[in-house]
Parts: structure tokens; sequence; C-alpha cells
């Protein structure tokens, strides 16, 4: 099946760094997703990308959809404490025939901040 | 602004006791579809339904049944709990090839 593989699986970092992640896959993906997991909750959607090429920022986020549609990247500048969480990759992919659109998911990105 | 609401947020269960655990979105989603996070394992997909009055399987649906009977509302099932479906349940909803949104999940323990 579909598969992302998402890297680095964690980050230890200072306050005020940047951070750097990315998923890339064997297959073509149409929509990108970037979601944060803080403890205890839900995922919580950061940014999607619609378009190949795709540059897209929130606030200090900035995600990119490749241009091979095989990849993505999420980079978070002048990391604070509250960046703190785990960060998922997700994309649907029209391959295999599904109906429903399945969405596909990273292992996701343990990110620590150090004050 | 509600958004998926999940109930209960925790549960404690003794091998082979049943439960349903319910979800409920307000924003008109047409998709909906339930999730158990184990460590490592990453987000899974049991159980999905496109619209009022259809479900199917999802990747891990052994032992796990659902209904939609009504369009904002998705339950999971619990027929005979066992200590393998100990996890946190997520719940999520969606229009087609839309970014899905998910409720905080409930942590539920099977002894």
């Amino acid at each position: 099946g579909q598969q992302l593989n998402q890297s680095p699986q964690s980050m230890f970092i200072q306050e005020g760094e940047d951070v750097s992640m990315n998923c890339t896959s064997s297959s073509i993906f149409n929509t990108w997703l970037w979601y944060k997991q803080d403890p205890g909750e839900g995922p919580v959607l950061l940014i999607a990308l619609y378009k190949a090429g795709e540059l897209t920022s929130n606030g200090r986020l900035t995600a990119q959809f490749g241009i091979t549609r095989k990849d993505s990247f999420l980079n978070i500048s002048a990391s604070i404490p509250s960046d703190v969480g785990i960060y998922f990759c997700a994309g649907y992919s029209n391959a295999g025939g599904t109906s429903y659109g399945k969405l596909t998911f990273g292992q996701g990105t343990i990110l620590t901040v150090h004050p | 602004n509600a958004g998926v609401t999940q109930t209960p947020k925790f549960r404690v269960l003794k091998t082979g006791q049943s439960m349903t655990l319910l979800c409920a979105q307000d924003m008109n989603h047409e998709y909906m579809y339930w999730y158990r996070q184990d460590p490592g394992m990453g987000l899974r997909l049991i159980h999905y339904s496109v619209g009022e009055g259809t479900t199917a399987k999802g990747e891990v649906p052994d032992g796990y049944n659902v209904s939609r009977l009504k369009k904002q509302n998705f339950l999971l099932g619990l027929e005979s709990a066992a200590p393998s479906q100990t996890s946190v349940y997520f719940c999520a909803s969606s229009d087609r090839y839309q970014p899905q949104h998910f409720g905080d999940g409930t942590r539920l323990s099977i002894l």
C-alpha cells in the first residue's frame, strides 16, 4: 500500500532555531496536509496544499507541495516552546481506486524545544 | 464552534465488556472516520462512512462495528472488549478529498 516516509522521527532544538521536516512517497499525491498534535489532544490542521509547487505560509510555518507531487516539506522559523508536539504529514491520492479518498499519514516528527 | 466532539473522553473497561463511542460533528461533512492511535503505529483507520446510512471497513476493522444513522453522528462499538483494543480513538470528519478535522480523542483502557 501507499506509505509516507516522514523524517526526522524526532528533533531536539533550542528556542529560536528553525526547523525543517519532510515527507516522501513513491506514489503521487494530489493533496498534502500538515497537522500538529499536542499531548492529550487530536491532530489540528496547520496547512493544506493542493497544487504541485505550491508554497503556503501560516504565521511562522511554511509548507511546500513538491514539484514531483511525491513529497512535501514543512519549515518552522524561530521556534518557541509552544511549538512542542508531534507533526504529521498526510496526503490524498487517487491511486488504488478508493472512492472515499484514503488519507495516508506519515509516522510523525516529535519536536522538543528547549528554552 | 464545536467542530468534532467525542464522548466519553476516558473509559476503563474489563475484558469482555461492551461500549459505544460517540462522535458528533457540526460542519455538515459527508465523510466521517474512526481511527486508533497506538505508540509507534501512527493513525490507523478502523471504519469510515461516506454518508448517512453507509459504512465501510478501513485498515483495522476487526472487533469493531459502526453505525451512521444521522449525518452528524458516527458511533463506534466494541462488542466484547479485548486488551489489544486499549488505545486512543479519534473521530474525524471531512468532505471528499478535503482536510479531515479531528476530535480530541477517547482514551480507552481494557483490563
